[in-house]
């Protein structure tokens, strides 16, 4: 079946402008999970959704970063007015039922963004 | 907070060679343990992982054994591939009331020549 996917793969964007950044998750997954990856490093985790509920925003960096998922299944990344340290690929990851420690994450490919 | 640390790579093996990586933790509570793997182009893929101490993940030939007295959670695969090729990520998911975030390590880059 499908996988999650992410939409732009690859995005290039000048310092100051917004973008968005999709995200589809596996049909019927209850969990949707945001991550950031800077080039060299491991995922860092931004923010999480159960349904259409944004349960946890702790790691998100900055109030320029803003996550939605009104209807509980695709979700879209909002970064207004972007900087240069916001470069990274972002990752979307959902599970099938209400999250918890043993839940595997079904992770996209990942939009990679670059900041001029 | 919680934290992983994997061996730095790259990792640079011939085909058949024995492969470890090793992976420590830190972390309050009980974690659940992850090796993911990212092969080139892709997303990242569960590989294996473990839920609480002396458990054992495998998968494709790969395994990893949750010890608690040293927080370690090392991969190993006895006769690597090619098609092993990738980067793999040590990650935990503690037992709190936050179980559902993945702390991952910063990855190890494996490239297995012919």
């Amino acid at each position: 079946g499908a996988g999650v996917s992410q939409s732009p793969r690859y995005k290039v964007a000048k310092r100051g402008q917004d973008v968005a950044l999709r995200c589809d998750p596996i049909s019927g997954h209850v969990s949707l999970f945001w991550y950031q990856q800077a080039l060299g490093q491991g995922p860092e985790f931004l923010t999480y959704f159960q349904n259409e509920a944004q349960l946890d925003k702790s790691g998100l960096p900055s109030d320029r970063f803003f996550a939605e998922r009104p209807e509980g299944s695709v979700s879209t990344l909002k970064i207004q007015r972007t900087q240069q340290e916001d470069s990274a690929v972002y990752l979307c990851a959902s599970s099938s039922r209400l999250a918890g420690g043993t839940d595997t994450q079904y992770f996209g490919p990942g939009t990679r963004l670059t900041v001029l | 907070g919680d934290s992983v640390t994997q061996m730095e790579g790259p990792v640079t093996l011939s085909e058949e060679a024995f492969l470890t990586i090793n992976c420590t933790y830190t972390a309050t509570g009980y974690p659940s343990l992850f090796w993911y793997v990212q092969y080139p182009g892709e997303g990242l893929q569960l590989l294996l992982k473990a839920t609480k101490a002396d458990d054992k993940g495998s998968n494709k030939g790969f395994e990893a054994t949750y010890r608690k007295e040293t927080t370690s959670f090392h991969l190993e695969k006895g006769s690597v591939q090619v098609s092993d090729s990738a980067v793999y990520f040590c990650a935990l998911a503690n037992s709190g009331g936050s179980n559902y975030k993945l702390t991952f390590g910063k990855g190890t880059l494996l490239t297995v020549n012919p």
